[in-house]
């Protein structure tokens, strides 16, 4: 699967938006981009994904760029609560079942009040 | 039910101790993932069951044996483990297409070997 590059850490303020990058220049066609985070001692928690369009959910919304060489996972207002390890992963779409999640570093979102 | 449980929550164990971890999911999900995650790091994928059967194992060493008794229930099997095994051990599960859909993780067995 393709490497993806985070930031190792960012700030935030509560209620303001925070817009966490994901380079992915080696992505191909079949990948998948997906987020998660986790919390302290918690599991990873799914997030959003999407494959070529910009997503939204209602945790957060996905900016894919137009060449998917890069994404941004947006929150658009950080609580507290938002503080965790994000995780910008590849997956690339198989034919079967049981695929690799294959975490990188993530980048360590910091909130203040 | 749209979790993924996983007991214990925390083990201890010795060295010449045999243990195992259960992860139990009843979403229909027919793909099952053992990920080990220590401190300040990403986990790491360990195994991943396909339809009940081990489809990937990332040269695991062998004091860690998994089992899928069913299409619901992952087990990991300890055996002589080692210091450096204490780690947090991450279940996973998803519907087939997987990177489609997304997988859901369970809140994790947090080991300590002593």
């Amino acid at each position: 699967d393709a490497k993806t590059t985070q930031p190792n850490s960012m700030e935030s303020n509560e209620e303001e938006p925070v817009h966490l990058p994901c380079n992915h220049s080696t992505i191909s066609g079949t990948d998948y981009i997906h987020w998660y985070r986790q919390l302290p001692s918690q599991g990873p928690e799914y997030v959003i994904h999407g494959l070529t369009s910009n997503v939204n959910n209602r945790m957060a919304s996905l900016a894919i760029a137009e060449d998917r060489k890069s994404s941004t996972l947006i929150l658009h207002r950080a609580t507290l609560r938002d503080a965790a390890v994000y995780y910008c992963i590849l997956t690339t779409l198989r034919e079967t079942s049981g695929s690799r999640l294959t975490f990188g570093e993530g980048t360590q979102l910091t909130v203040n009040p | 039910d749209t979790e993924v449980t996983q007991t214990p929550k925390h083990l201890v164990m010795g060295m010449t101790n045999k243990k195992s971890l259960k992860c139990e999911q009843h979403m229909g999900h027919r793909a099952m993932y053992w990920y080990k995650q220590k401190a300040k790091k990403p986990p790491e994928l360990m195994f991943v069951y396909s339809y009940e059967k081990l489809s990937i194992n990332e040269s695991v060493p062998s004091r860690f044996s998994p089992e899928c008794p069913n299409s619901s229930l992952l087990n990991l099997h300890l055996h002589a483990l080692q210091p450096e095994d204490s780690a947090l051990y991450l279940c996973a599960s998803s519907l087939d297409r997987a990177e489609v859909y997304g997988y859901t993780f369970g809140s994790g067995t947090r080991l300590t070997v002593v």
